[in-house]
């Protein structure tokens, strides 16, 4: 079945340390991204790709850096500089343009969920 | 900036009920609408994606519709269960710039048996 595997599913870091969380898709979606999910916030962008070596800041990118070295992954390093880092991850991936030119919706993976210990 | 409202934060309804969730948009330049589903702890489910163009869009029980001109849309889901039971969100993906996909906070819904 084609979808977007996120893991680890739950993920613990200690003060100082810095985390890579693993987002892979095997839909041939050319887009990535990287959502941030705290209570009563709703989900905020942190970064995205559209393609292959390319990506770009989203609201949220400070602390955080991303790499996208193949189309079918696009891991999340959490550094130490981000200060409040405890949050549910979700990756996203889309189609960007159809043949008509319209736009496509996303698909989400299942969340990492991330403690600082 | 686009905002993405979603009224009401939570709703709890008998089973077998009709109900409306609301979602409003400030910026109608949008290629489309998508409404998910989230249980607890878990991933986003995608339920309906309306584009632009469109008016509405229809799976099995759910129902959305969309009014790009007022920044509304509503997602209706007939003879609700236990199981609908979850966290509602709707999304927009905004033109211009970056097209980012912009989220509402959700209505979390609690279907009573």
């Amino acid at each position: 079945d084609g979808g977007i595997t996120q893991s680890p599913k739950y993920l613990f870091r200690k003060e100082g340390q810095n985390v890579t969380l693993s987002c892979e898709q095997n839909l041939n979606h050319d887009a990535m991204y990287w959502y941030r999910q705290d209570p009563g916030q709703g989900l905020r962008l942190i970064y995205y790709s559209q393609i292959v070596n390319d990506f770009q800041k989203g609201d949220i990118a400070e602390g955080y850096s991303v790499s996208r070295e193949k189309k079918e992954s696009f891991p999340l390093t959490v550094t130490s500089a981000q200060k409040n880092p405890t949050a549910f991850y979700l990756c996203a991936s889309s189609i960007l343009r159809g043949s008509t030119g319209g736009r496509y919706g996303y698909t989400f993976g299942s969340g990492t969920r991330l403690t600082v210990v | 900036k686009q905002e993405v409202t979603q009224i009401p934060a939570a709703l709890s309804v008998p089973e077998g009920e009709n109900l409306v969730l609301n979602c409003s948009f400030t910026d109608s330049a949008i290629y489309n609408l998508q409404w998910f589903r989230q249980d607890p702890g878990k991933g986003l489910t995608s339920l309906l994606l309306i584009q632009s163009s469109q008016r509405e869009q229809t799976s099995g029980r759910l129902n959305a519709s969309l009014d790009k001109s007022s920044g509304r849309s509503t997602l209706y889901i007939a003879a609700s269960q236990p199981g609908d039971s979850a966290t509602y969100l709707c999304a927009v993906l905004t033109q211009g710039g970056s097209e980012k996909l912009v989220f509402g906070k959700g209505t979390k819904l609690t279907v009573n048996p």
